[in-house]
């Protein structure tokens, strides 16, 4: 159980071309996602937590124009890459809590983008 | 001082020993305990989760909570080669997030 899926696994893109990423909680609802980068040999940084229904919270330093987040149902959640550069190429992951748990979250299994 | 601390490692040691991870924190705030396993390039897996002090035993797996000391730890028994992963120890935070340190970075040769 708690499987949560991400697609595509692998993107590459042209620069100023936007790109979306999907990721979907496939056995559980989820009205919280979070949207993670990483970068290599680095942790995990949180971009934003998306709410089921309302506005995505940004966090300090990243750009809501840029990182368009939809979160339109229980089990699905979108980041959207605007006007992708160079810099954008990185591994984002998303994750979802379980609406009857507490604080863990469970993880898809990341989309690396690469912006040429 | 970082809100999670981890040792990034490496960390080598060989097939079946006891490993130990340890990671502190500085907000006795923290009230929500999680282990995660991240191998190369994919999404962190949880391993195991715990909101009270003491010992919470899965398989293999021992993980340990210190409040006194803000501390915790994760032991790994018979490690295997497949182990070989990058630990994480988020920390529960305010909205729902997790607060992550840099993680420790753990190698199993046989």
């Amino acid at each position: 159980g708690a499987v949560v899926s991400q697609h595509p696994s692998w993107v590459i893109c042209k620069s100023g071309t936007s790109v979306k990423i999907e990721c979907r909680s496939l056995d559980f609802q989820a009205t919280t996602m979070f949207w993670y980068r990483q970068f290599p040999k680095q942790s995990l940084m949180l971009m934003a937590t998306s709410n089921e229904g309302s506005k995505a919270t940004y966090e300090q330093g990243v750009e809501k124009d840029k990182f368009l987040i939809n979160h339109a149902s229980l089990t699905l959640s979108t980041l959207t890459v605007t006007s992708a550069h160079p810099e954008d190429s990185s591994f984002y992951i998303c994750s979802a809590r379980d609406m009857s748990g507490y604080y863990e979250q469970y993880f898809g299994p990341g989309t690396r983008l690469t912006v040429t | 001082q970082k809100e999670v601390e981890q040792d990034p490692g490496p960390l080598s040691v060989p097939e079946g020993a006891i490993v130990s991870l340890n990671c502190t924190y500085s907000n006795s705030a923290f009230q929500y305990f999680m282990w995660y396993r991240q191998y190369s390039r994919k999404g962190p897996e949880l391993l195991m989760y715990t909101y009270s002090s003491g010992n919470k035993e899965d398989g293999r797996f021992t993980a340990q909570v210190d409040k006194s000391s803000k501390y915790i730890s994760l032991f790994i028994r018979d490690s295997q080669p497949s182990d070989s992963a990058t630990y994480l120890c988020p920390l529960s935070g305010g909205y729902n997030k997790l607060i992550f340190g840099a993680g420790t970075r753990l190698a199993v040769h046989p």
